[in-house]
């Protein structure tokens, strides 16, 4: 199956820094790639959409200004959590896809990356 | 809105027992529907899927089969493995293609 890796898989950081996480489709162009927030023991909420050489899509709720995204390449995407405080850890997850969309709207597989655990002392 | 509802865990079960995980969802239209694991300190990876209606999703001994009068997408399987202790999601796309998660059922299986 398709792989999906993320860098790091752990940060620590202080309060008011910017943290980078990388988003990679190993073996695949990714059209699309999705970040979503996990919050212990919950489930995992979409904070936005970002297709390829466009602006990404926030979800309600979600700041743009500070989370990030960039999509330069089919096999890249990047979250950067800015002025990061506290209130901001969680365990940020990545997913990534070929949407072909068109007719047929049966089902468009996304590949999940391994996660990146963020820790804002 | 649409939404995705699943049992509460977590789910304690002996070896070889039988598991069953309610999952129903709300939407407009047949979504396509998902089961996903998430074993500890690891991503989510796709255990199973249905696309249409009396559809039955399997893998790894897992069953799912899409019911639309009943809107629901329960997971079974009929002797769990200490292996299989995990995070299980169900989940349906939405038109934008975009995952909707029910909030997650935690399985434990005991030796």
């Amino acid at each position: 199956g398709a792989v999906v890796s993320q860098h790091p898989s752990w940060v620590i950081c202080k309060s008011g820094t910017s943290v980078k996480i990388e988003c990679r489709s190993l073996d695949f162009q990714a059209t699309t790639m999705f970040w979503y927030r996990q919050f212990p023991k919950q489930s995992l909420m979409l904070m936005a959409t970002s297709n390829e050489g466009s602006k990404a899509t926030y979800e309600q709720g979600v700041e743009k200004d500070k989370f990030l995204i960039n999509h330069a390449s089919l096999t890249l995407s990047t979250l950067t959590v800015t002025s990061a405080h506290p209130e901001d850890s969680s365990f940020y997850i990545c997913s990534a896809s070929t949407l072909t969309g068109g007719t047929d709207l049966a089902y468009n597989e996304q590949f999940f990356g391994p996660g990146t655990r963020l820790t804002v002392l | 809105g649409d939404s995705v509802t699943q049992m509460e865990g977590p789910v304690t079960l002996s070896e070889e027992a039988c598991l069953t995980i309610n999952c129903t969802y709300t939407a407009t239209g047949y979504p396509s529907l998902f089961w996903y694991v998430q074993y500890p300190g690891e991503g989510l990876q796709l255990l199973l899927k249905a696309t249409k209606a009396d559809d039955k999703g399997s893998n790894k001994g897992f069953e799912a089969t899409y019911r639309k009068e009943t809107t629901s997408f329960h997971l079974e399987k009929g002797s769990v493995q200490v292996s299989d202790s995990a995070v299980y999601f169900c989940a349906r796309m939405d038109s934008s293609y975009k995952l909707i998660f029910g909030s997650g059922t935690r399985l434990l299986v005991r030796p």
